[in-house]
């Protein structure tokens, strides 16, 4: 099983709504990674888990909250989100901490109205 | 903060052409490249990591090259075939480990 399996692929949800994108792979990797994709715009970092841990955090506000329950699944859950929050969130992993190429799912194309 | 560059934005070219793109990068605290491949509806999917200055990679039509002295590195695509029809990202990973990525280069071949 080589893949990156994110659900779900489509997710509307309104500002005041809780909800959660996940993230599960099968490989073994140890470390796992949240981007976030806006149009015409480079994936952006927003979390990276290796071994379990939260090892980065790039200074994304608390309404995004991840969660790693173990090493084959990664969870980003949503909270009272902005309209500007709306973007394709990408899920990776790579086999050993932070070095080595990605394994990407498909994403998970979020809108909030 | 590493600025990832990447030019041409976009590119069209005829079946059979060979094409190529560059990707520019800061070339201290430098410690890998990564070229992505990434179609639409589909997830990005690695083509080459490289990390030595003068590192030459291929995988089938398709090869990249660095150089990190000069902060820069070329993918080619030889004999372009409308399946190589895609958004093509390079990332550099800085001492720091953190992965990112440039805008990309989005080709089009045309049959």
């Amino acid at each position: 099983d080589t893949e990156v399996t994110q659900t779900p692929k489509h997710l509307v949800m309104g500002m005041t709504n809780k909800k959660s994108l996940k993230c599960e792979q099968h490989m073994g990797h140890r470390a796992m990674y949240w981007y976030k994709q806006k149009a015409k715009k480079p994936p952006e970092l927003m979390f990276v888990y290796s071994y379990e841990k939260l090892s980065i955090n790039e200074s994304v506000p608390s309404r995004f909250s991840p969660e790693c329950p173990n090493s084959s699944l990664l969870n980003l859950h949503l909270h009272a989100l902005q309209p500007e929050d709306s973007a394709l969130y990408l899920c990776a992993s790579s086999r050993n901490g932070l070095a080595g190429e990605l394994f990407f799912g498909e994403g998970s194309r979020l809108t909030v109205l | 903060i590493l600025n990832v560059e990447q030019s041409p934005q976009s590119l069209h070219v005829q079946e059979g052409d060979s094409t190529n793109f560059t990707c520019s990068f800061p070339s201290s605290n430098f410690y890998a490249l990564h070229w992505y491949r990434w179609e639409t509806a589909k997830s990005p999917e690695a083509l080459f990591v490289m990390t030595l200055n003068g590192d030459e990679k291929k995988k089938g039509r398709i090869s990249a090259t660095l150089n990190t002295k000069e902060g820069y590195s070329y993918l080619y695509i030889k004999g372009s075939q409308p399946e190589d029809s895609a958004t093509y990202l390079c990332a550099a990973r800085g001492s720091n480990y953190k992965l990112t990525f440039g805008k990309g280069t989005l080709l089009t071949v045309n049959p």
